[in-house]
């Protein structure tokens, strides 16, 4: 069964930091771009970062450029995001996803149920 | 890269068709036949139901279709039923190599 599961959110204070785990299965992890999205409380979608397959390529939105860091581990399945410096603006539901296929202009098909980062005082 | 524009919200009574409309630009939408379209319910993860404009994934009715026309797409459900009151998000891939989201719709099936 293909499945991706997150793990790593929580409440923690601004300045602070988080690490986001992200763990497929049922399909060949290496094959793919792995992306997190996130989506603040009654908000909508934003992708935030995202890695290829082989880790050689990487995006950033803006607004977490020099703060996040986006990892992957095949030899474990495994997405990583790495949130430093984190603002009450990074509060939000984080998932991770998996295009239905590679090229397909960032189509997702496969979404984890998420995992809630709160950051506040 | 600003959101892609979608009405609030839209509704209609079981059995009727309804239209939402996503209006990006020609470094998205109207550049790519990359849009692709979400369904949401509450507390739950997005469901790809639309992908390359017009392409459903196996096992998503032939109730909804998806089109595009400059830089507006737009999804189509025919034959409105009560499981499809949900939250619809398009996106389109970007010149800029990421993906943009519209900031949704809210379906209500009267």
């Amino acid at each position: 069964q293909v499945q991706l599961v997150e793990s790593g959110g929580g409440l923690v204070k601004p300045g602070g930091s988080l690490r986001l785990s992200c763990a497929a299965s049922g399909f060949t992890f290496s094959d793919f771009y792995m992306t997190w999205i996130r989506q603040a409380q009654g908000k909508g979608l934003e992708c935030i970062s995202y890695i290829s397959g082989r880790g050689d390529k990487i995006y950033y939105t803006d607004s977490v450029k020099g703060r996040f860091t986006i990892s992957r581990d095949t030899a474990k399945n495994s997405l990583y995001l790495q949130m430093n410096s984190l603002r009450a603006e990074d509060t939000a539901v984080y998932s991770c996803a998996k295009e239905i296929y590679t090229g397909s202009g960032a189509a997702f098909d496969i979404w984890g149920q998420g995992t809630m980062v709160t950051v506040s005082s | 890269q600003s959101a892609l524009t979608q009405p609030a919200s839209v509704s209609g009574s079981p059995g009727q068709s309804i239209t939402i409309s996503c209006t990006g630009t020609s470094s998205d939408v109207g550049g790519y036949n990359y849009v692709s379209w979400y369904q949401q319910h509450p507390g739950k993860a997005p469901k790809l139901v639309i992908y390359g404009v017009s392409n459903r994934p196996s096992g998503v009715p032939d109730r909804l279709s998806g089109s595009k026309s400059g830089n507006t797409a737009s999804l189509t459900i025919s034959g409105l039923q009560a499981e499809d009151e949900a939250d619809y998000y398009c996106s389109s891939y970007t010149s800029t190599y990421t993906v943009v989201f519209g900031g949704g719709t809210t379906l209500t099936v009267l």
